[in-house]
């Protein structure tokens, strides 16, 4: 089952613009994390924001956190064409110790140069 | 430091064969994780592994197992394929804790193409 909800599906974008995905969750969690993943390839982990926390920042990269909405966004700020790939919330769905992540159906983003 | 290492990377069997899929975690982490990832169920988690111990199951059928060696390799099988079995496999290793999986490294996954 698909812990996360991710709006929108797709995204298309002119570079220089900022990228905005939105990630809803169904349980109480740890920490929710934010991964990209270029056509066929491996998950590469962005960010990791835990339960406590409302906002985080990573270079080009902010998130938010709302626990009693359930909700996560991901902002890309100034995007580039490299920024081109989906991306996916996952979260732990609470468990201490499991190592079980679950994954939306993430939201693929085009930057057209 | 070398990522997670994931062999082989393309395979086509058919229906009712087995599969073995391979992958070295990086050095000094003792949590893999498996998952499948296909264009309609999106990525779902079938197993983690910690010190050897199956840690969490995902909802598979039997006929996908996994295994983790004394030196935090993992495999996983697949008995019986089933066209549906068709998928990105991803293997991801973490160092594994008591406050859940933190963040995950990924391999670049093994494609299996089942005919």
């Amino acid at each position: 089952s698909q812990q996360g909800e991710e709006d929108p599906q797709a995204l298309s974008i002119q570079e220089g613009e900022n990228a905005t995905m939105n990630c809803s969750y169904k349980t109480s969690i740890n920490n929710l994390q934010w991964y990209r993943q270029n056509s066929g390839r491996g998950l590469v982990h962005l960010i990791l924001i835990r339960s406590n926390e409302r906002e985080k920042h990573s270079g080009r990269l902010r998130v938010t956190l709302d626990t009693s909405k359930k909700s996560s966004s991901l902002l890309i700020t100034a995007s580039r064409a490299a920024d081109t790939a989906s991306y996916f919330c996952a979260t732990d769905e609470g468990s201490s110790n499991t190592g079980k992540l679950i994954f939306g159906q993430g939201t693929t983003l085009q930057v057209k140069p | 430091k070398a990522g997670v290492t994931q062999t082989p990377r393309y395979l086509i069997k058919t229906r009712g064969q087995q599969v073995t899929l391979s992958c070295s975690p990086i050095s000094g982490h003792r949590s893999v994780s498996w998952y499948q990832q296909t264009p309609g169920q999106g990525l779902q988690f079938l197993f983690e592994y910690f010190s050897e111990t199956q840690r969490n199951k995902g909802n598979f059928p039997g006929r996908f197992s996994g295994r983790q060696f004394s030196n935090s390799r993992s495999e996983m099988n697949v008995s019986t394929l089933e066209l549906g079995d068709s998928a990105l496999y991803l293997c991801a290793s973490s160092l594994g804790g008591l406050y859940g999986p933190g963040e995950l490294f990924f391999g670049e996954g093994s494609r299996l193409t089942v005919l």
